[in-house]
């Protein structure tokens, strides 16, 4: 859907364990974006990679890290996950025109 | 770095009103300026967007204006429908470079038939 998906859509996960989710796109662009979203705090940015092997940090960056060895392909990393990161997750593209963002369907993802 | 404000934080209105939703910016470098609606349990999606050259732009229902001078814009639904509930983003970034916008908290809309 729209050339951006994400997996897994759900996954619980015990606190200190490492957690990946992924984001595949088909759209060959060059820009990704991870976002969490939570009550109260609209979209924030996690992580953004410009090209393969190409990231930085965004707003909310500690504990999670991220990899591009594909275009297709960007990877979200909690090394050690906490409570503080029970969120959903959103990658998203930009759009193939203008300006705006596609997004992924989303990762639910709860650290108990 | 940029702030976008977006109030109210829910707004409650009845089947066939309108509904206004404004966001306030800081950085006069921001150009580009979208809103995004989401369902419940879905993914954010763009309804609209205006750059800076254009005061206002319209889409069927929905308009958005835009006051570069006070550095705030606004979304306008006119004759809401249930279907309109959701939560809705505002954003302001520059159109170019690493696109990343700055996400207003959202504004929840709720429409009672």
């Amino acid at each position: 859907d729209a050339g951006i998906t994400q997996s897994p859509r759900h996954k619980v996960t015990e606190t200190g364990t490492p957690v990946t989710l992924r984001c595949h796109q088909t759209e060959n662009h060059r820009y990704m974006y991870w976002y969490r979203q939570d009550p109260g705090h609209g979209l924030r940015l996690i992580h953004y990679s410009y090209g393969v092997k190409d990231t930085d940090k965004g707003e909310v960056s500690d504990g999670y890290s991220v990899s591009r060895s594909k275009t297709e392909d960007f990877l979200l990393t909690l090394e050690s996950a906490t409570s503080s990161q029970t969120s959903v997750y959103f990658c998203a593209i930009k759009l193939q025109t203008g300006f705006g963002y596609t997004f992924g369907s989303g990762t639910r993802l709860t650290v108990v | 770095g940029e702030n976008v404000e977006q109030h109210p934080s829910t707004l409650s209105v009845q089947e066939g009103d309108s509904a206004v939703i404004k966001c306030t910016y800081s950085d006069s470098a921001s150009n580009y300026f979208p809103w995004y609606k989401q369902e419940l349990g879905k993914r954010p999606q763009l309804i609209i967007d205006i750059r800076s050259n254009v005061g206002e732009k319209k889409d069927q229902r929905i308009a958005v204006t835009l006051n570069k001078t006070a550095k705030h814009f606004s979304l306008h639904i006119t004759e809401t429908q249930p279907e309109d509930s959701a939560v809705y983003f505002c954003a302001a970034s520059e159109a170019g470079g690493s696109y990343i916008p700055t996400f207003g908290r959202g504004t929840s809309l709720i429409v009672h038939p």
